[in-house]
């Protein structure tokens, strides 16, 4: 089955900077790249996907890249904010079934 | 909109009782719903894939005795967690997917938090 990697398990910034979390998977079959971020005891939300076919995507201060020859996708946060702070998933997809990483919990000092 | 309701939000059961807990889609049909469970501080786990009108598929090591999956409308999947024990307190999230032509994305339920006395 699929297995994803997810690095770092957990991350400090200062307010401004930016932050880069990595996931790689195995399955080349997967086809479908989400990202969700989970505040403590509530459910995961989705900020931004990708699809096999585009390398990267941007929305604001969040950006996707995808890697499918090395099997890798990273999101990238820029200007940090404290309300940031959360723990992100990543998750590889294939046939509508999600795979997901173990998850970095993100701090945004102020 | 895709709105994913989850029932209860919270429960407190003794030891050898059952528990169902309900998913539903309230603005989209769902042809997939996925239940997972989530430890604290840990990853959301797959524990079975559920679609309308058949049986679920469970993941490896899932018991599909313990943990009853019903998917009998689209817009509506339980869970039932049978003659539960203290072990099985847990964060049970549910999911519910358009299907890949509505795009793959899950939308997520609130979850409900399961203690087991």
């Amino acid at each position: 089955g699929e297995n994803v990697e997810q690095h770092p398990s957990t991350l400090s910034v200062q307010e401004g900077d930016s932050a880069v979390i990595k996931c790689t998977y195995s399955d080349s079959a997967s086809n479908y790249f989400p990202w969700y971020k989970q505040e403590l005891g509530k459910r995961p939300q989705l900020i931004i996907d990708i699809r096999s076919n585009v390398g990267e995507k941007k929305d604001q201060r969040i950006a996707v890249t995808l890697n499918k020859t090395a099997k890798h996708f990273s999101l990238h946060i820029t200007e940090t904010q404290p309300e940031d702070s959360a723990v992100y998933f990543c998750a590889a997809s294939r046939e509508g079934k999600s795979t997901f990483g173990d998850g970095t919990t993100l701090t945004v000092k102020p | 909109g895709a709105v994913v309701s989850q029932h209860p939000s919270w429960v407190i059961c003794k030891s050898g009782t059952s528990v169902k807990i309900e998913c539903r889609s309230l603005d989209f049909q769902a042809t997939t719903m996925f239940w997972y469970r989530q430890f604290p501080k840990q990853s959301l786990m797959l524990m079975a894939t559920s679609n309308e009108g058949s049986k679920a598929t469970y993941e490896q090591g899932v018991e599909k005795d313990k943990f009853l999956i019903n998917h009998a409308s689209l817009t509506l999947s339980t869970l039932t967690v049978t003659s539960a024990h203290p072990e099985d307190s847990s964060f049970y999230i549910c999911s519910a997917s358009k299907g890949l032509a509505g795009g793959a994305e899950q939308f997520f339920g609130p979850g409900t938090r399961l203690t087991v006395l």
